[in-house]
């Protein structure tokens, strides 16, 4: 079973037509959940960590908020330009922190003009 | 980008050849990682390094070993490459440990192996 799952696999949008991605996870202890986007042929490029339910973050048209379960993504009268692969990772409460996070498979967003 | 260059950004390579990533990194992170992403799969941990001469084992480490000799530098050596091992890699820091602090990328390494 994954411990982090994201759902749509992909979705596609009309300019400024809001929708929310979601991230569900299964961790015991969570220690952090990351928002990344990635655009093709790049690396992921940090957004937002959370850390506690009921948490939220903001940049942008872009909002992230947090419950013991999953994650949302909120997008708000998106651009073209936001079209990516959205990612979410999480890492768990073991060890002393250094070892990495677990991803999920992302969410391919497409924004059409 | 956070100061972090991989190389080759492109290599292609046969069957049970060794092959050595490069990840460079300008910061002076003390934590430093190695990923591969796959489609189906997502990004998957490898290696990682807590310090000089400092690492550990990921979730997918078997045919791979890696060495950081130096703050700034830390490989990747697929011993013998084999066409499982056909990915794009990915070198990520961090300046504490994380859930303190998020990692950042390079722009990967393609890596395919015929």
């Amino acid at each position: 079973e994954d411990q982090v799952t994201q759902s749509p696999e992909a979705l596609r949008l009309q300019e400024g037509e809001s929708s929310s991605l979601n991230c569900s996870y299964t961790v015991s202890g969570l220690r952090g959940l990351f928002w990344y986007r990635q655009d093709p042929g790049k690396g992921p490029e940090f957004l937002f960590t959370l850390y506690s339910a009921g948490e939220e973050k903001e940049k942008e048209r872009l909002k992230a908020t947090l419950t013991k379960k999953e994650s949302f993504l909120h997008i708000t009268a998106p651009k073209p330009e936001d079209s990516a692969t959205y990612l979410c990772a999480v890492q768990e409460y073991s060890g002393g922190g250094a070892d990495g996070l677990t991803f999920g498979k992302g969410t391919h967003l497409i924004i059409q003009p | 980008d956070a100061g972090i260059t991989q190389s080759p950004r492109h290599k292609v390579t046969e069957t049970g050849t060794p092959v050595t990533l490069r990840c460079h990194q300008t910061e002076n992170h003390r934590y430093m990682y190695w990923y591969r992403q796959d489609p189906g799969h997502g990004l998957r941990l490898i290696h990682y390094s807590y310090g000089v001469k400092d690492t550990d084992k990921g979730e997918v480490s078997d045919g791979y070993s890696v060495s950081r000799s130096k703050t700034e530098d830390f490989l990747l050596t697929l011993e013998s490459a084999t066409s499982s091992q056909t990915s794009v890699y990915f070198c990520a820091i961090s300046d504490r440990a994380l859930g303190n602090s998020p990692l950042h990328f390079g722009n990967g390494t393609r890596l395919t192996v015929t």
